[in-house]
This record gives structure tokens, C-alpha cells and sequence, in this order.
């Protein structure tokens, strides 16, 4: 079973425009939620994070949007740039103080920017 | 280097042959995990370490897959008798606190 969903599979945006991504998660108790980014050929690499204590967090162009009741959360590139081309994954774990669990992702967003 | 490193980049093997996939986590990150990520999905867990403990390998899909840390550190990931399912990329991250750190993974091709 898919603990984590995420839509859309693929995402075409024109530059300036805003891209969003939705994921839902099925367990409660999963209390952090990454965002990665994934370059051809490259590891994925952490670009935001939320606790669900917090609605919504900012960093630059990224912000996610979370929404506990509902159990889902997304993420928003606003001013979206070619160079923001890449596969996006949400994931959800839980946070265990010290150190985070293991990471449970969506199947992915493949994000196209056109000039 | 100051990232996780992973070795070999790319490996082909012929079904029923044996693999030994490395990982360099970055120096001192205590925790070491394992993903699979096949072509077009997101990484699933497969194993994790915390220095030499194995204390979760609930992932790994068969008794086929193995995956040690003796030291606390270089991690190996492990494949006996490959078949065609297991081609996809393996992925090592490490971790000291909040963020897991990836390396470029190891794309494994069974043919």
C-alpha cells in the first residue's frame, strides 16, 4: 500500500508561471514531511521541510502547504525557472528526536519548465 | 569528497550472478540507509543502519539481498543469484540529524 501519493505524475509549466504538487499521506503519526529534488543521473537532495504544527513554510521560490485534517500537503515553485526542471518527491517519516526514520516517498512529479 | 559516495556508478550483471554495491557515507553520520528506485518510481527503503547495527532491513524484497556496515561507516549492499527485478538504481543516504543526504546511486542492469 502506497503510504504516500502524489499528483500530478508529470507538470508542464511555462517560465514565471507556479507549479504545484500534491501529495497525501495515509498514516498519522508520520510527523515530517521532506520535499526532494531529483536531477538526471543525481541522488535526490532535500529542498524543504514541514512539521504538521505549521501550516505553511517559505524558503525563496518554495513553499509548502500543509494541511493536517486533510492529511495532504503540496508544494508551490513560484516564478518557476527552466533550471527547476527536475523530478520532485514528497516523502513522509517520522521524526524520532535525534534523528529521522526512514522515508516513505510519492512515485514522483517530473517537472518541465518551458523558456 | 564531502558528499556520500557510491561505487560502481553503473554495473551490469548476467542473471544468477552475485553484486557487491558500495557506499562512502559522509564522515561521521551515524545513520546509513538503503533505497530501491526503479525506473519512473520514487526510492522505497530497503534497509537501515545506525553505526554497526542493522536495525531495520524490513525492506530488503527477498533472503536474496544482504547489506553490512562492520565498522560503522563504508556500507555494502549486497545481491546474490541477481534476477531482471532487481535491475533499478540503489541509493545510499546518511544521516546525522533532520536531513538525509543521497548519493548518486548505483544503477544496477540484469540481463
Amino acid at each position: 500500500q502506497q503510504q504516500v501519493k502524489q499528483s500530478p505524475q508529470s507538470l508542464i509549466v511555462q517560465k514565471g508561471g507556479i507549479s504545484i504538487i500534491n501529495c497525501a499521506y495515509e498514516n498519522t503519526a508520520f510527523d515530517y514531511f521532506p520535499w526532494y529534488q531529483q536531477f538526471p543521473g543525481k541522488g535526490p537532495a532535500l529542498l524543504i521541510a514541514i512539521r504538521p504544527d505549521v501550516s505553511e513554510k517559505k524558503e525563496g521560490r518554495f513553499t509548502i502547504s500543509f494541511n493536517k485534517s486533510a492529511k495532504q500537503f503540496s508544494l508551490h515553485i513560484m516564478d518557476s525557472q527552466p533550471g527547476d526542471s527536475a523530478t520532485y518527491f514528497c516523502a513522509a517519516t517520522l521524526d524520532r528526536g535525534s534523528t529521522l526514520g526512514r522515508l516513505y516517498f510519492g512515485r514522483g512529479t517530473q517537472l518541465t519548465v518551458w523558456p | 569528497g564531502a558528499g556520500v559516495s557510491q561505487s560502481p556508478r553503473y554495473k551490469v550483471a548476467k542473471r544468477g550472478q552475485d553484486v557487491a554495491l558500495r557506499c562512502d557515507p559522509i564522515s561521521g553520520h551515524v545513520s546509513l540507509f538503503w533505497y530501491q528506485q526503479a525506473l519512473g518510481q520514487g526510492p522505497e527503503f530497503l534497509t537501515y543502519f545506525q553505526n554497526e547495527a542493522q536495525l531495520d532491513k524490513s525492506g530488503l524484497p527477498s533472503d536474496r539481498f544482504f547489506a553490512e556496515r562492520p565498522e560503522g561507516s563504508v556500507s555494502t549492499l549486497k545481491i546474490q543469484r541477481t534476477q531482471q527485478e532487481d535491475s533499478a538504481v540503489y541509493l545510499c543516504a546518511s544521516s546525522d540529524t533532520h536531513i538525509q543526504y543521497f548519493g548518486a546511486g548505483t544503477r544496477l542492469s540484469v540481463l
